[in-house]
């Protein structure tokens, strides 16, 4: 069985450009959230999807969106981007909402903004 | 953004040490994970503690939740040169409401010289 798979890899993007980061998550497994991860830090929740749904936010700009797609795939889109932004962008999948912590982390899009 | 506190930053160490390391919350947590991060992939779930108290070993890994609830710990026995990483703690946000987003400490970074 694949994990979750990531694309890009990486990125090097310039400052105000947009960017899409995709994400495959366990098949079988409906929920897709989104962490950033800054080097030195732990990751950070940004987005939460579960049956196409939102189910949670994270403390970030409206310039952070994401969807989740009838195959529960999920692409991250940031505007705008600012040099902060640069960072490991982390999807993780579970089978589902509420008390599920068994997440499975892909292995991340590594963005720099330039 | 919030996150747990843990100690030590890094760690250093000779192959066959034992390694201790712990995680500390303002807020009172119903579960703690940890995970272990190697370079350029996400993190994977070591081990999960569900109840204050509890004592869960995997492998020469044992984790304990403590009893305030706002703690945990985690032992490495007879360290080897593939435990080398950085270790997260984790644990469902207080506030996470339908999500089960998560909060992650700032990591302790491990390093063992053969």
């Amino acid at each position: 069985d694949a994990g979750v798979t990531q694309s890009p890899t990486h990125l090097i993007k310039t400052r105000g450009q947009q960017v899409t980061l995709r994400c495959s998550p366990i098949s079988g497994h409906k929920s897709v959230s989104w962490y950033q991860q800054v080097l030195g830090q732990g990751p950070q929740f940004i987005f939460q999807y579960y049956e196409k749904e939102e189910r949670g936010r994270g403390n970030f700009p409206d310039r952070f969106s994401a969807r989740q797609f009838p195959n529960y795939s999920s692409e991250l889109n940031v505007n705008a981007l600012l040099l902060g932004d640069s960072a490991l962008y982390l999807c993780a999948s579970s089978l589902g909402g509420g008390q599920d912590y068994g997440y499975t982390f892909g292995s991340g899009t590594r963005l720099t903004v330039v | 953004g919030q996150q747990l506190n843990q100690s030590p930053q890094s760690m250093f160490i000779q192959e066959g040490e034992d390694v201790s390391m712990n995680c500390t919350s303002s807020s009172i947590f119903n579960t703690w994970l940890w995970y272990k991060q190697d370079p350029g992939e996400g993190p994977v779930l070591l081990i999960a503690l569900y109840k204050a108290g509890e004592l869960t070993s995997n492998g020469r890994l044992t984790a304990q939740f403590g009893i305030t609830r706002k703690d945990s710990f985690l032992n490495i026995s007879a360290s080897i040169p593939s435990d080398v990483g950085i270790y997260f703690c984790a644990g469902p946000s207080p506030y996470g409401g339908a999500t089960n987003k998560l909060i992650f400490g700032t990591g302790t970074l491990l390093a063992v010289q053969p």
